[in-house]
């Protein structure tokens, strides 16, 4: 079975500010991983996502993540945070790219 | 294309009555997922189609919900006697698969049916 554990439910950052937000995975077989970012009262956008090709991807609105195997992790990160990031953001497993098994959420918060 | 379309995007409802969302798929998409997300979690799968044929339900659906896709196209979610525990938030999500193989293609969400039991 798979499942996904963010730490910390609220992340606080400066804007202009690195942005690592943490997410580790647990599958049986090579996962697919996504990030998903959600505005209030909206649904999910997809940041990014990792298919087993290059472990650095990079996604959309300047966010990156790193596949590590050895770490079961796939954080997001991005080098510098605008207002305009402070969202919800979802990390996600899939097996097969069926469906997914999302992590309990991480908002984050941009101060000016 | 206009994305996937839900709705209606919030209901409120007495307890024991019955509520039914619709969802609108992006139109070449074959696969359909509906899933329920509560206050501070993430959302959870419910259940998903392939085309016409509903594949796969969660223990989460209890057997006062029901889900149809006829015809392959838009589909419903009815929940009946509905219960203050049912309040959250509807997603429904779209994507292309092959019909046999893995798939790294995106799902698309649609914004959501807000459902409040009062």
């Amino acid at each position: 079975a798979q499942s996904v554990t963010q730490l910390g439910s609220h992340v606080s950052v400066s804007e202009g500010a690195l942005v690592l937000l943490r997410c580790n995975y647990s599958s049986s077989v090579p996962p697919y991983l996504f990030w998903y970012v959600q505005y209030p009262n909206q649904g999910l956008q997809l940041l990014l996502k990792y298919t087993s090709a290059a472990t650095l991807v990079k996604g959309i609105n300047g966010f990156e993540a790193e596949f590590k195997k050895s770490e079961t992790s796939f954080h997001l990160t991005k080098p510098s945070a605008h207002m305009s990031d402070a969202a919800e953001y979802f990390c996600a497993v899939s097996l097969y790219g069926n469906k997914l098994v999302f992590g309990a959420g991480t908002i984050l918060r941009v101060k000016s | 294309d206009t994305g996937v379309s839900q709705d209606p995007r919030h209901k409120i409802t007495k307890r024991g009555q019955n509520v039914t969302f619709r969802c609108d798929p992006i139109s070449e998409h074959n696969r359909l997922y509906w899933y329920r997300q509560t206050l501070g979690q993430g959302p959870e799968f419910l259940t998903y189609f392939q085309n016409e044929a509903q594949l796969e339900k969660s223990r989460l659906l209890s057997n006062r919900f029901s889900a149809e896709r006829p015809k392959g196209s838009f589909s419903t979610l009815e929940i009946q006697r509905t219960e203050q525990g049912d309040s959250a938030m509807y997603l429904c999500a779209s994507r292309y698969s092959p019909v046999r193989g893995a798939t790294n293609t995106e799902a698309f969400f649609g914004q959501g049916t807000r459902l409040t039991v009062v």
